[in-house]
């Protein structure tokens, strides 16, 4: 199985940078997946990592530690709509289903 | 485009009633997969399928089934046996290993009233 903690919420403001922390243990490991989703939405793919280091995708990086069991999402320079909650998902090895974390709720503050 | 249809967007149910959501998928995907999510506690499984005429049991399938006769359906249906229906179903679906992990439809919110 896997277990996967993220924190719960995140303030910040209009421009400025944040980094949301996602740590998993997991019997098996394909994988690491960031979604990001609106209030009433559904999720939407933002990066995948499946090995060791950083992934840069414009504004957003997601970084990933498998010895540590560790990934974070950096998103830079911060709009108003990056407010939202942002989940933190790995994939089992063995039957590649996503287990997902409880989601980071990001406030964007003008 | 392809895509992952979901239906109704907004469904209510009376007590000891089933209701059946929908999923459809044009992707080609072997893979589809119910979620649950309610307020504060993220996305929990409620079963899976990874090829027709067969799926299994998530984390939380009690009181939910499921059927699987066609590759681009798999819908759920909430039985009166679930005893705290109330909450935003999804559906996704994906390949096996592919880079995007789940494309998802765009929910059901389901009340009983």
């Amino acid at each position: 199985g896997q277990n996967i903690d993220q924190p719960t919420e995140m303030t910040a403001t209009e421009g400025a940078i944040v980094q949301i922390n996602c740590t998993y243990q997991t019997s098996g490991f394909n994988g690491l997946f960031w979604y990001q989703q609106h209030a009433g939405e559904a999720p939407t793919f933002l990066s995948y990592n499946v090995l060791d280091g950083l992934e840069e995708k414009g504004r957003f990086s997601s970084f990933l530690s498998r010895s540590k069991g560790y990934s974070y999402l950096l998103l830079k320079e911060l709009q108003m709509k990056d407010s939202a909650s942002y989940l933190c998902a790995v994939r089992d090895r063995d039957d590649y289903k996503l287990s997902f974390g409880a989601g980071t709720t990001v406030t964007v503050r003008a | 485009d392809g895509g992952i249809t979901q239906s109704p967007k907004y469904l209510f149910r009376k007590e000891g009633q089933n209701v059946t959501l929908s999923c459809e998928q044009n992707l080609n995907h072997d893979a589809m997969y119910w979620y649950r999510q309610d307020p504060g506690q993220g996305l929990r499984l409620i079963y899976y399928s990874q090829i027709v005429n067969d799926f299994q049991k998530g984390d939380i399938a009690e009181g939910y089934s499921v059927s699987r006769e066609k590759k681009e359906s798999f819908p759920l249906t909430v039985t009166s046996a679930q005893k705290n229906p109330t909450a935003f179903y999804l559906c996704a679906s994906s390949l096996r290993t592919g880079r995007r992990g789940y494309t998802f439809g765009s929910g059901t919110r389901l009340t009983v009233v």
